[in-house]
């Protein structure tokens, strides 16, 4: 079955610096990857997919990368502020069937 | 829209009891999911429903029943409870049409095991 990967578990960062999470997946056959942000004691909200047909997407200081032939992903947020401090989650599905979750980045975002 | 919603909010069980964990969507969503979420873990998927009537185990089905017998019921069994069964549960849902697979959460249950 599918295996997730996700680097570092705890990342810290200065305010306006840049955070990248990365994440390995092991089934070929996954094609489309999440990435979740939750909050202490909430639900996860998605902040950004990718299928597996795209390389890269963009929404404002938010970012995913995707390499197919590594099976590697990457969330990038630029311009970090106080309110990105969070537990980020990426995940890997085929078809929005059968999810597995990274086990998390806990990433601070010093003032 | 109410969008996914779950009861009970908290339970406590004894061991060997039994609960059904309710969830509930208003979205006409075709896909709905059960996950379990550890203290400091991600989650885990422990069934998904791909349309009323279908169901199909996930990454952590043992100790767990569901059934899907209509597109906005998706509810969580939990036979003969277990500590080991203390967790956060999140039902969600998501539309797969058009290639989106995003899935939206419910607030969760916060069930303990005792």
């Amino acid at each position: 079955g599918e295996n997730v990967e996700q680097h570092p578990s705890t990342l810290s960062v200065q305010e306006g610096d840049s955070a990248v999470i990365k994440c390995t997946y092991s089934d070929s056959a996954s094609n489309y990857f999440p990435w979740y942000k939750q909050e202490l004691g909430k639900r996860p909200q998605l902040i950004i997919d990718i299928r597996s047909n795209v390389g890269e997407k963009k929404d404002q200081r938010i970012a995913v990368t995707l390499n197919k032939t590594a099976k590697h992903f990457s969330l990038h947020i630029t311009e970090t502020q106080p309110e990105d401090s969070a537990v980020y989650f990426c995940a890997a599905s085929n078809y929005g069937q059968n999810f597995v979750f990274g086990p998390g980045t806990r990433l601070s975002v010093l003032p | 829209n109410a969008g996914v919603t779950q009861t009970p909010k908290f339970r406590i069980l004894k061991i060997g009891q039994s609960m059904t964990l309710q969830c509930t969507q208003d979205m006409n969503h075709n896909y709905m999911y059960w996950y379990r979420q550890d203290p400091g873990m991600g989650l885990k998927l422990i069934y998904y429903s791909v349309g009323a009537g279908i169901t199909d185990k996930g990454e952590v089905p043992n100790g767990y029943n569901v059934s899907r017998s209509t597109t906005e019921d998706f509810p969580l069994r939990l036979e003969l409870a277990a500590p080991s069964q203390t967790s956060v549960y999140f039902c969600a849902s998501s539309l797969t049409s058009g290639g989106s697979y995003e899935q939206y959460f419910g607030p969760g249950t916060r069930l303990t095991v005792t």
